[in-house]
């Protein structure tokens, strides 16, 4: 399966701590997106890299790639009480247009 | 800002009821898609649509059927709804499906068959 695998499946941390959640994937892929979902909500995009990327920027977010390890991370910095969510990683590869599979997520908690 | 408005948020149905799940966004989008979202399992893709009157099944198409007739519009149809529908649906859109695009998501309907 394509499918991405993420680690932890639930993380719970302190407010002003940093957050990392990685993901793991099996086959190449064109670009790995990480999407956020407030509960019982809809996801929300964050943030795309590309496969010859290593890493990006957005704010208080990070992501590295390593496509050498088929995995990315997602590193959260000072992490504040609305990050409370879950987030999914979701991989990208072209089969006829472009499709995305999504991992089963990561539960994050921060704790006032 | 690209708009997905799905027409119900909470929806409760009877076993054997034909239910219809609406999506519709204001982007102009062509691509459209319906996936379903369990504990432990993730987003799992029912169907998706590349234009108008365009449909392909996705990883998980058994009991539902979808109707796009026209571009902003992509409904998601459960011919007889069971207990194992229940569950929570999620459309999204996209412009194109070229690379390096992203999905926009709406907010969710929460089904749940008795």
């Amino acid at each position: 399966s394509q499918q991405g695998e993420e680690d932890p499946q639930a993380l719970s941390i302190q407010e002003g701590e940093n957050a990392t959640m990685n993901c793991s994937y099996k086959t190449s892929i064109n670009n790995l997106q990480w999407y956020r979902q407030n509960s019982g909500r809809g996801l929300v995009h964050l943030i795309l890299i590309r496969s010859n990327e290593r890493e990006k920027h957005s704010g208080r977010l990070r992501v590295t790639l390593d496509t050498s390890k088929k995995s990315s991370s997602l590193l959260i910095t000072a992490s504040r009480a609305a990050d409370t969510a879950s987030y999914f990683c979701a991989t990208a590869f072209f089969q006829g247009a472009q499709k995305l599979v999504f991992g089963q997520g990561t539960r994050l908690t921060i704790n006032p | 800002d690209v708009k997905v408005t799905q027409s119900s948020r909470y929806l409760v149905k009877r076993t054997g009821e034909k239910v219809f799940l609406e999506c519709v966004q204001d982007m102009d989008h062509e691509n459209m898609f319906w996936y379903r979202q369990d504990p432990g399992l993730g987003l799992r893709l029912i169907y998706f649509s590349y234009d108008v009157k365009m449909k392909e099944k996705g990883d998980i198409p058994e009991g539902y059927s979808v109707s796009r007739e026209k571009k902003e519009r992509f409904s998601l149809i459960l011919e007889s709804a069971s207990t194992n529908q229940t569950s929570m649906y999620l459309c999204a859109s996209r412009p194109t499906g070229g690379f390096n695009e992203k999905l926009f998501f709406g907010s969710g309907t929460q089904l749940s068959v008795l």
